[in-house]
């Protein structure tokens, strides 16, 4: 039973570009979170996704963030226009369906820089 | 108020100290509580989650108190392997799923 699967593991990109980022959840999970971790700083919540919801996207940037989480395939964020201060690392999570006590399990994170 | 609020330390203590970290939360609706571990520049792991009556893991005792809104964890006999830093966790239902709250976290130093 693979575990969260994020690629890239290392992603770098010019400012102005765009970088997408990937994450498969754990066979059976349906929740996805991304957090965004910045050097030496705490995570930082960005977005909750269901398969095709946002449930809570209270942590994304209003500009340049989306995410997405398919009927078929990974949960994608995306990055459009890169500034140096997206850099960061990011990690994904997934849990199973709602109820209390559930943890998250996360994946090695992509690790962005913009240069 | 932060929503999760933990010293960042760093706890420097020997090998073999007792040490204890402390969370305060917010939210009192806030439904399940978790300590995860973080080493330097890996993923976040779940160390053990926390219940009400409070639970034991080796080494690794964890309380909550609702009543303060309050959560801890106590480590003994502490190893060098301990090193890390040390994540509070809350979960506060939203929208009909799960929303988890990460503290900034607790640094610990464990020293020959």
């Amino acid at each position: 039973n693979a575990g969260v699967m994020q690629n890239p593991r290392h992603l770098v990109r010019r400012r102005g570009q765009e970088a997408r980022l990937r994450c498969s959840p754990m066979k059976g999970h349906s929740h996805v979170y991304w957090y965004r971790q910045l050097p030496e700083e705490g995570l930082k919540f960005m977005v909750y996704l269901q398969k095709e919801n946002i449930i809570d996207e209270s942590g994304m940037p209003k500009e340049r963030f989306s995410a997405e989480f398919p009927k078929e395939g990974p949960s994608i964020l995306r990055i459009q226009q890169v500034v140096r201060g997206d850099s960061a690392a990011y990690f994904c999570a997934s849990s199973p369906a709602k109820g209390q006590n559930t943890e998250a399990f996360f994946g090695q994170g992509t690790r962005l820089t913009v240069v | 108020r932060k929503e999760v609020e933990q010293d960042p330390g760093p706890f420097n203590v020997p090998e073999g100290a007792t040490v204890a970290f402390n969370c305060t939360y917010s939210n009192s609706a806030s439904q399940s509580f978790f300590w995860y571990r973080q080493d330097c520049r890996k993923e976040p792991k779940l160390l053990m989650s926390v219940y009400s009556s409070g639970n034991e893991d080796g080494r690794f005792t964890a309380q909550l108190n609702r009543a303060s809104q309050y959560i801890s964890l106590l480590i003994r006999d502490s190893k060098l392997s301990d090193s890390a830093t040390y994540l509070c966790v809350v979960n506060g239902l939203t929208g009909g799923g799960n929303k988890l709250t990460f503290g900034t976290g607790t640094q610990l130093k464990v020293e020959l």
